[in-house]
């Protein structure tokens, strides 16, 4: 299993990053999918869950409204739309795989950095 | 939301000691839903326990998982210098998932 992320950097608050994620290694379609985020020096925080076949979609309310998750199956890639950043928005963002139903992350993407600074 | 408490927030250890680490639930927890995982600096997390007992694929074990309701346990038996670290437990229901703020392990 693969995962890897791309698509952070620098934006300024109220803008938007789109994040993607490229799996590999596994039936992609098949498999549920989720962000999970690092602010500097802080702990782990869920952001973002899709089912398998696109239409079920979870948030954590913290980004409820402002984050769209989203996957092309096709492609096996999951996105991460991000819409009117907040400075708390910082973070590294992880692509993760979560074993379903037990809800456990068994596969990583090395995560990718997200500023949001004037 | 169920918050998960983790304690202590650090411990200080030799090699070779064992570590006991705590994760309460604010709310009864089906340990099917309760995973724990290490992190060191500059990495993803690693999963390492999940179904509250069970050692991941490739996991040491030194490292076992206890606890049932509010209250799981990870345990190390003798640390080795690699397991200095990061720890995290992870709860999942009602399609929320929620983290525990992590216990530092460090080398006294």
């Amino acid at each position: 299993v693969q995962l890897l992320e791309s698509g952070g950097g620098l934006v300024q608050p109220g803008g938007s990053l789109r994040l993607s994620c490229a799996a590999s290694g596994f039936s992609f379609g098949t498999f549920a999918m989720s962000w999970v985020r690092q602010a500097p020096g802080k702990g782990l925080e869920w952001v973002s869950s899709i089912s398998g076949s696109g239409g079920g979609t979870y948030y954590a309310d913290s980004v409820k409204g402002r984050f769209t998750i989203s996957r092309d199956n096709a492609k096996n890639t999951v996105y991460l739309q991000m819409n009117s950043l907040r400075a708390e928005d910082t973070a590294v963002y992880y692509c993760a795989k979560p074993h379903l139903p037990s809800g456990y992350f068994d596969d990583w993407g090395q995560g990718t950095l997200v500023t949001v600074s004037s | 939301e169920i918050v998960l408490t983790q304690s202590p927030g650090t411990l200080s250890l030799s090699p070779g000691e064992r570590a006991t680490l705590s994760c309460r639930a604010s709310q009864s927890v089906s340990s099917t839903f309760l995973a724990w995982y290490q992190q060191k600096p500059g990495q993803a997390p690693r999963l390492l326990i999940y179904g509250a007992s069970s050692r991941a694929t490739g996991i040491p074990d030194r490292f076992s998982g206890s606890g049932s309701g509010t209250d799981f346990t990870l345990t190390i038996s003798r640390l080795e210098p690699e397991d200095f670290a990061v720890y995290y437990c992870q709860q999942y229901g009602s399609l929320l998932w929620t983290f525990g703020q992590g216990t530092k392990v460090e080398i006294k």
